[in-house]
């Protein structure tokens, strides 16, 4: 069983300030990492999915790093918007179709 | 496609009666998970299907919940008795082989008096 840790729970972020958030996991039988972004009242959204030791990816001003062997993930939001709060949920699987262990993910609100 | 449909969207229920809930996939996807969340937690998994095969079922899934995708397509999750603890945001997903990310439906809602 996976035991995933994401910090910290809850954040709150001048619009316009950059932040970031961490994800650890058991490195252990690792296959992949996902990032959702999940909205008040709307379906999770697929963010990233990384599978190999030091993988970055990037979509517009939100960035994701992946660490397998120490275990390990930091999500990265350039310039907060708005529009960019909501609750960001990591999730490892152990292989290719097996299920996806959700953290408790981290609050985001961003300030005005 | 207008991606994964979760029909209800809500539903309130008196303890001890009976609850079913259907998931639409994205066409095409072959596979399919039922995941629950409750308050302050992220998504658990319940179970998933390749096609019509129940291939994995959590040991949250008491004898209670069953789960069904008969031909491969839409997929519907029953809950017989309900309780109190049964509360929670219920969510399916959907995903092609061969891809890792799973699409999300909107989930539907169950309030347990």
């Amino acid at each position: 069983i996976l035991n995933v840790e994401q910090s910290p729970q809850s954040l709150h972020v001048q619009e316009g300030d950059s932040t970031n958030f961490t994800c650890s996991f058991p490195s252990s039988n690792f296959y992949a990492l996902h990032w959702y972004r999940w909205e008040t009242a709307k379906s999770p959204e697929a963010l990233f999915v990384m599978t190999l030791n030091g993988d970055e990816k990037k979509k517009g001003r939100i960035s994701a790093t992946l660490n397998t062997k120490e275990g390990y993930s930091y999500l990265y939001i350039k310039g907060s918007q708005p529009e960019d709060s909501a609750t960001y949920l990591c999730a490892p699987s152990h292989s290719s179709a097996s299920k996806i262990i959700f953290g408790s993910g981290t609050r985001l609100s961003i300030r005005p | 496609d207008t991606g994964v449909s979760q029909d209800p969207r809500h539903k309130i229920t008196k303890r001890g009666q009976n609850v079913t809930f259907r998931c639409d996939p994205i066409s095409e996807h072959n596979r399919l998970y039922w995941y629950r969340q409750t308050l302050g937690q992220g998504p658990e998994f319940l179970t998933y299907f390749q096609n019509e095969a129940q291939l994995e079922k959590s040991r949250l899934l008491s004898d209670r919940f069953s789960a069904e995708r008969p031909k491969g397509s839409f997929s519907t999750l029953e809950i017989q008795r309900t309780e109190q603890g049964d509360s929670a945001m219920y969510l399916c997903a959907s995903s092609f082989a061969g891809s890792e990310t799973q699409y999300f439906g909107p989930g539907t809602r169950l309030l347990v008096l």
